[in-house]
């Protein structure tokens, strides 16, 4: 049983530029989340997506945008990078709220993001 | 609004002394609650969940964790820590009537031989 695999492991970028990370999520799982987890911090909830929209979105501004696709996996985009971007991207799936147990997130490594 | 607090940011244990980690929570009703640790480098694993009924919940690894309503405490601990615990450890609650996590800023065990 596959768990959730992320890609890539790492990024370097540059200020300004854009960057797209990818997230599978668990097998039977239908509903992503993102996190950002910044050096020596707990993780940051970005947004939560099933039935490929955008569900719940926490604190973060529209340079974060995400897609999710019909087979479940997603993405996060990031446009216009800053030198505050730079983090551990976490991704944990789980089921759709009114299932059984909607609570329990698995989540993936990660991708640690270096922006320079 | 709901918020974790973890007030231990780094604490050290000789292999094979006990461990508590100290966990507190702001919640408006009974809360779902969970610990999971983080090794260096790495995504997250959960080690336990509390949802309700006995407020005393097993984990792997040998972790167990308590829920005190009265404290606003959902404490791990472990009766004999091997070098293999030391990692980070984060307490998390769900969103008010929503499933994304709000997560402690962590608690960094270390272990001494």
């Amino acid at each position: 049983d596959a768990g959730v695999t992320q890609s890539p492991t790492h990024l370097i970028k540059t200020r300004g530029q854009q960057v797209t990370l990818r997230c599978s999520p668990k097998s039977g799982h239908d509903t992503v989340s993102w996190y950002q987890q910044a050096l020596g911090q707990g993780p940051q909830f970005i947004f939560q997506y099933y039935e490929e929209e955008e569900r719940q979105r926490g604190n973060f501004p529209d340079r974060f945008s995400g897609h999710q696709f019909p087979n479940y996996s997603s993405e996060l985009n990031v446009n216009a990078l800053l030198l505050g971007d730079s983090a551990l991207y976490l991704c944990a799936s789980s089921l759709k709220v009114g299932s059984r147990n909607p609570y329990e997130q698995y989540f993936g490594p990660g991708t640690r993001l270096t922006v320079t | 609004a709901q918020s974790v607090t973890q007030p231990d940011i780094h604490i050290t244990v000789s292999e094979g002394a006990s461990l508590e980690l100290r966990c507190n929570y702001s919640y408006g009703a009974t809360p779902y609650l969970f610990w999971y640790v983080q090794s260096p480098g790495q995504g997250l694993q959960l080690l336990l969940k509390y949802f309700s009924g006995d407020t005393l919940v097993q984990g792997i690894k040998g972790f167990e964790a308590e829920f005190k309503r009265s404290q606003s405490s959902f404490n791990l601990r472990k009766p004999s820590v091997h070098w293999s615990d030391a990692a980070e450890y984060f307490c998390a609650i769900p969103l008010v009537g929503n499933t994304p996590l709000v997560f402690g800023k962590g608690t960094r065990l270390s272990v001494i031989a």
